[in-house]
């Protein structure tokens, strides 16, 4: 079966600190990839997502950045990380044309 | 405007109440997701449509394409259905969610 892992759960960095978050799947290839952000109050955001390794699409222009070095990673960076960056970060996975999409448990980022 | 409208945005209902909630969107759909979220985060997905009704346990989604509508129905609801209920859509295949802005639900014993 597949299964989707994300780290960390939690996150406390300082303005101006870089963030690497990570998401990896299991038990399937080629998956489709997504980045999303719930900032406090809001509605959930798409970020970036991947139909494969080396492309990336941005949804939202701003100081965060994307990769996927391997078929089932994904790599949410920031070289500076912004107080409005803080926020719940999930990863979501779908496969091919398939219309359903899979969450992992998310990453809890506080920019202090 | 939001191409994906939910009402109501906030709902508080005593233990035992049917619920209705409600989503409308404004764009040609491949499907639609129905997802609950936690107070801790974590996303699950309730259901996915394209077309009529489904239903699992206690909970009951709708879809009307014509209308571009769905409902989700929480049938004899209980203070663990507490959460925040999201509609989603998906314009074709391989494309990302297109979320509202969520229902949050508050059952009171």
């Amino acid at each position: 079966s597949q299964t989707i892992h994300q780290w960390p759960a939690t996150l406390v960095q300082p303005v101006g600190s870089p963030l690497s978050l990570e998401c990896t799947v299991e038990g399937t290839s080629n998956p489709n990839l997504y980045w999303y952000r719930q900032a406090a109050g809001r509605g959930l955001q798409l970020l970036f997502y991947s139909v494969g390794i080396g492309q990336i699409s941005s949804e939202v222009p701003q100081n965060l950045s994307a990769s996927r070095p391997q078929d089932r990673q994904f790599i949410l960076s920031s070289k500076k990380l912004l107080l409005s960056d803080s926020g719940f970060y999930l990863c979501a996975w779908s496969h091919g044309s398939s219309y359903e999409q899979y969450f992992g448990p998310g990453t809890r980022l506080t920019v202090t | 405007k939001n191409e994906v409208e939910q009402s109501p945005q906030n709902l508080t209902a005593q233990e035992g109440e049917f619920i209705t909630i409600n989503c409308s969107y404004s764009v040609g759909i491949s499907a639609l997701h129905w997802l609950q979220q936690h107070p801790g985060g974590g996303i699950v997905s309730l259901f996915m449509l394209s077309s009529g009704k489904k239903k699992h346990g206690r909970l009951i989604a709708t879809i009307n394409i014509q209308e571009k509508h769905s409902s989700l129905h929480i049938t004899a609801s209980h203070p663990r259905d507490s959460a925040v209920y999201i509609c989603a859509v998906l314009t074709s295949g391989n494309t990302p969610l297109v979320f509202g802005k969520g229902t949050r639900l508050s059952v009171i014993a």
